[in-house]
């Protein structure tokens, strides 16, 4: 009951286009759900988080929408660029268990020039 | 502000070995976790600490343990080493209690021959 899952797997967009990456969850005891952003040879940055009693956040070109009684909530990127190509996770986190993150399996987005 | 620092970035071990990756937890975080990025997935939590003991723990076996210092750095030890161990190791930190989510080292990146 801890899974998230994520998809696409994979995300190839023109550059000024709109980037949607979607994941679902299971455990109804997630309290946090938090984006990250992760370049070849890094480690994941955090880019944008919601908390489920907010619908949608929005942070300069990204926007994370919620959905909580579908267990759903998604990654947009407004006009994406060539900068934004990168493996993105979303990521779930438990009210009574600290720190302690359930990741999905990744998208890897390309934007075209 | 220093970030999350881990060392060594890359190492190779043999099957059966013993290996032990470290940890500089940013300045001002008081828990550290370690996470495991097999190739192409997402991180997988392996535990964390807050002040010096294990306060959270994943679906690993008990030959993966650490230790968190006074100074809130941190090692993690991977005892009787399986192929399967080779991945990126992750190191995070943060304030129990942050609204703001991990930073992550650049991680290390273990190959088990």
């Amino acid at each position: 009951q801890q899974q998230v899952k994520q998809s696409p797997q994979s995300l190839i967009v023109q550059k000024g286009g709109i980037s949607i990456i979607n994941c679902a969850y299971e455990n109804t005891a997630f309290d946090y759900f938090p984006w990250y952003q992760q370049f070849p040879g890094k480690g994941p940055a955090l880019l944008i988080a919601i908390r489920p009693d907010v619908s949608e956040k929005k942070e300069g070109r990204f926007t994370i929408s919620f959905n909580k009684s579908a267990k759903q909530f998604s990654l947009h990127i407004m006009d994406s660029q060539p900068g934004d190509s990168a493996t993105y996770f979303c990521a779930a986190r438990p009210n009574n268990a600290g720190n302690m993150l359930t990741f999905g399996g990744g998208t890897r987005l390309m934007v075209k020039p | 502000e220093t970030g999350v620092t881990q060392s060594p970035t890359h190492l190779i071990k043999t099957r059966g070995q013993q290996v032990t990756l470290r940890c500089s937890s940013q300045s001002g975080h008081n828990t550290v976790s370690w996470y495991q990025q097999a190739l192409g997935q997402g991180p997988q939590f392996i535990f964390q600490y807050y002040r010096e003991e294990e306060n959270g723990r994943g679906n690993f076996p008990p030959r993966f343990s650490g230790l968190q210092f006074p100074n809130y750095s941190s090692e993690l030890n991977v005892n009787a080493l399986e192929l399967d161990d080779s991945a990126l190791y992750l190191c995070a930190s943060s304030l129990l209690t942050s609204n703001y989510g991990y930073t992550f080292g650049s991680g290390t990146r273990l190959t088990v021959v």
